[in-house]
């Protein structure tokens, strides 16, 4: 199964900076099928990327995600209040299983 | 608008059983592939398994594998899943997500979750 580590375990930015999360796998993900989640407490999770660059319907352009093989990246290019959440990675190009990463927390500085 | 509404919290026993429900509306039912994945305390997230709406078949991932049972009502596009000789390690939140296409797809929208406790 492929395994996502996620990094950093835990971002502190403030509103209106940029955030760079990663997400790497133990081996190549075909066909970069990957996808990121948004997650706030007492909220479902939220699809943001998909594919591992197109944006799910009605999510902001401050919103985007990049790379393939081993390496992908999510990137949140101004951040908003409502931005302070955790995100996953999943991977679902070698199934099953369907994995994800453990989890970036992104948390106001 | 597309919804996927869990049932309640749950609170068993070691050694009971938990079946977790998850009613679909806003889409036709059978057109999607449904996903139940968990999250334990502090832990990641954890895929489950699948099941076609459609035929009710499944793909368990292994470690669940003679103790999870996905089935699926469709007169009223409901989804099951009942997880059997429950230990401590099986408190989780247990969530439903859709999927477009059968393992090879994102999940585009998921149930608020239900959380189930296994306590003596």
């Amino acid at each position: 199964e492929i395994v996502l580590t996620q990094s950093p375990g835990t971002l502190s930015l403030s509103p209106g900076e940029r955030a760079t999360l990663s997400c790497r796998a133990s081996q190549s993900v075909p066909g970069s099928y990957l996808a990121w989640y948004q997650k706030k407490p007492g909220q479902a999770l939220r699809l943001l990327i998909y594919g591992a660059s197109s944006r799910a319907t009605g999510i902001p352009d401050r919103f985007s995600g990049s790379g393939s093989g081993t390496d992908f990246t999510l990137t949140i290019s101004r951040l908003q209040p409502a931005d302070f959440a955790v995100y996953y990675c999943q991977q679902y190009g070698i199934t099953p299983p369907i994995t994800f990463g453990q989890g970036t927390r992104l948390e106001i500085k | 608008q597309v919804q996927l509404v869990q049932s309640g919290a749950e609170v068993k026993k070691p050694g009971a059983s938990v079946k977790v429900s998850c009613k679909a509306s806003g889409y036709s039912f059978t057109s999607c592939y449904m996903h139940w994945v968990r999250q334990a305390p502090g832990q990641g997230l954890e895929w489950m398994g699948i099941i076609n709406p459609v035929g009710g078949s499944t793909t368990y991932e292994q470690k669940f594998q003679g103790r999870v049972t996905m089935t699926t009502d469709t007169s009223t596009s409901t989804m099951y899943m009942e997880l059997r000789s429950l230990t401590y390690e099986d408190t989780a939140v247990y969530y439903c997500a859709r999927g477009l296409l059968w393992l090879r797809s994102e999940f585009d929208y998921w149930g608020q979750g239900t959380p189930v406790t296994v306590s003596s």
